[in-house]
């Protein structure tokens, strides 16, 4: 089936401890994101990538990395995790072909608790 | 600076009656908007777009939104409102000048829809 698949579902962690979030597509979608969606914040953009290779910073970066190796993974790394890391993570993805104006697809989420 | 918002935290409804979901944006360029819906536990789906064209847009479930250049608005419809409606509704808005970027989301509107 076709879409996006985030690993793991949830997790509790330790602060000060390194975490990867997984984020695998099957739809061959150039661009990738990592939101986080905190109550009353909505979604803000952690990292994006518009293509293999290629990575940005979003809105609020600070804390976290990414890495694009291939156009199918774009996992987001937590170095040392800090409990305002708290929150669920959203992967998505959109194609680039025909211009910018295409929606994004989504996965299921992570969520995660820093304790 | 793009940006988005969602002049409501909550909308309250009584099924069969039309419900309407408020949307302001401010972009540079032309905007590109879109509404997705986001059921408990779930990630976000897409629900519609404006891009260009009919101000009136029509989506999944019976959504429709109406584009309006005038008030920077693009507000989220329904004519009968069923209590699966029930959900959150995002907002977002992407600048034509700047089209590498991500979508801007807004903070989210819950509508609750009684039976």
């Amino acid at each position: 089936i076709a879409g996006i698949t985030q690993a793991p579902t949830s997790q509790i962690l330790a602060a000060g401890r390194r975490m990867t979030l997984r984020c695998t597509q099957d739809m061959r979608h150039n661009a990738m994101y990592w939101y986080r969606q905190d109550l009353g914040l909505g979604l803000r953009l952690i990292h994006y990538s518009n293509t293999a290779g290629t990575t940005g910073k979003g809105e609020v970066p600070d804390g976290y990395s990414v890495s694009r190796a291939n156009t199918d993974d774009f996992p987001l790394t937590l170095a040392s995790a800090v409990p305002s890391q708290t929150s669920v993570y959203f992967c998505a993805s959109s194609t680039r072909e025909g211009g910018p104006y295409n929606e994004q697809f989504f996965g299921p989420g992570t969520r995660l608790t820093v304790l | 600076a793009q940006s988005v918002a969602q002049p409501e935290d909550q909308v309250n409804v009584a099924e069969g009656n039309p419900l309407t979901v408020k949307c302001t944006y401010s972009v540079s360029g032309n905007p590109y908007l879109f509404w997705y819906v986001q059921y408990p536990n779930r990630g976000l789906q897409f629900l519609l777009k404006y891009i260009t064209g009919d101000n009136l847009v029509k989506g999944s479930y019976g959504f429709e939104a109406e584009f309006n250049k005038s008030q920077t608005s693009f507000h989220l419809k329904k004519p009968s409102a069923l209590v699966s409606d029930s959900a959150l509704y995002f907002c977002a808005v992407r600048d034509s000048n700047q089209a590498g970027t991500a979508l801007i989301f807004g903070k989210g509107t819950t509508l609750s829809v009684s039976s």
